[in-house]
């Protein structure tokens, strides 16, 4: 079954950066486009970034465009986030999520932590 | 302000029936499917509904999905109290090139 582990969470100062990471395993992960959501504490989902299953194509919802890169290694069955500038606002849980088709979401992973503070 | 749109809460007894709507437009659910999530808090969200509505294997016959024009509906029959979660609905948007949700609906079992 799908598998997907998100690393590289913690607590890190206003402007500064971070690397999320997500390990899949239990799918043809060179297959599947992948997909980067999270939420803020108390509030909704928010997409933030898709990957195409072959990496050549990329698109990003307005609070990542500019700041935050989504890249894959199908070698290596791993997704990642690079988010730079970061902002109190970036406190949220952060999801690696596999796409199904053409669509949304279909598998989620258990989330990882970024807190942005002073 | 979602793009999609879904009423904050919704409430019924145990046993009862409860749907919960969503509101897009052509570019999202008039053009793409729709999918559902359900969320216990402090747990990740988990796949409902696929594909307007198709079950995973695993999930009950009792939650099902349903699509007309630029809106959907997730319908939950027999209520339990484990059914308390919020509910997300979520579609691609061509017209955006990008992946949006509703801004949830917290079901409460009363």
């Amino acid at each position: 079954q799908v598998h997907l582990v998100e690393s590289g969470g913690g607590v890190v100062h206003p402007g500064r950066s971070l690397r999320l990471s997500c390990a899949a395993s239990g799918f043809p992960f060179s297959s599947y486009g992948m997909n980067w959501v999270r939420q803020a504490p108390g509030k909704g989902l928010e997409w933030l970034a898709l990957i195409s299953y072959d990496g050549k194509i990329r698109y990003y919802g307005d609070s990542a465009k500019g700041r935050f890169i989504i890249s894959r290694d199908n070698a290596n069955n791993t997704v990642s986030l690079q988010m730079n500038s970061l902002r109190n606002e970036d406190t949220a849980i952060y999801y690696c999520a596999k796409r199904r088709g053409t669509g949304m979401i279909d598998s989620w992973g258990q989330g990882v932590l970024v807190t942005v503070s002073p | 302000q979602s793009v999609l749109t879904q009423p904050p809460s919704v409430s019924a007894a145990p046993g009862q029936k409860v749907t919960i709507s969503c509101s897009g437009s052509t570019s999202n659910i008039g053009d793409n499917f729709v999918f559902w999530y359900q969320q216990v808090p402090g747990t990740a969200p988990k796949l409902l509904i696929f594909d307007n509505n198709r079950r995973p294997s695993g999930i009950p016959d009792r939650f099902s999905g349903s699509k007309s024009g630029t809106s959907a509906t997730l319908g939950i029959t027999g209520l339990q109290a484990g059914d308390e979660a919020d509910y997300y609905c979520g579609s691609w948007d061509s017209s955006l090139s990008a992946g949006v949700f509703g801004g949830g609906t917290k079901l409460t079992v009363l």
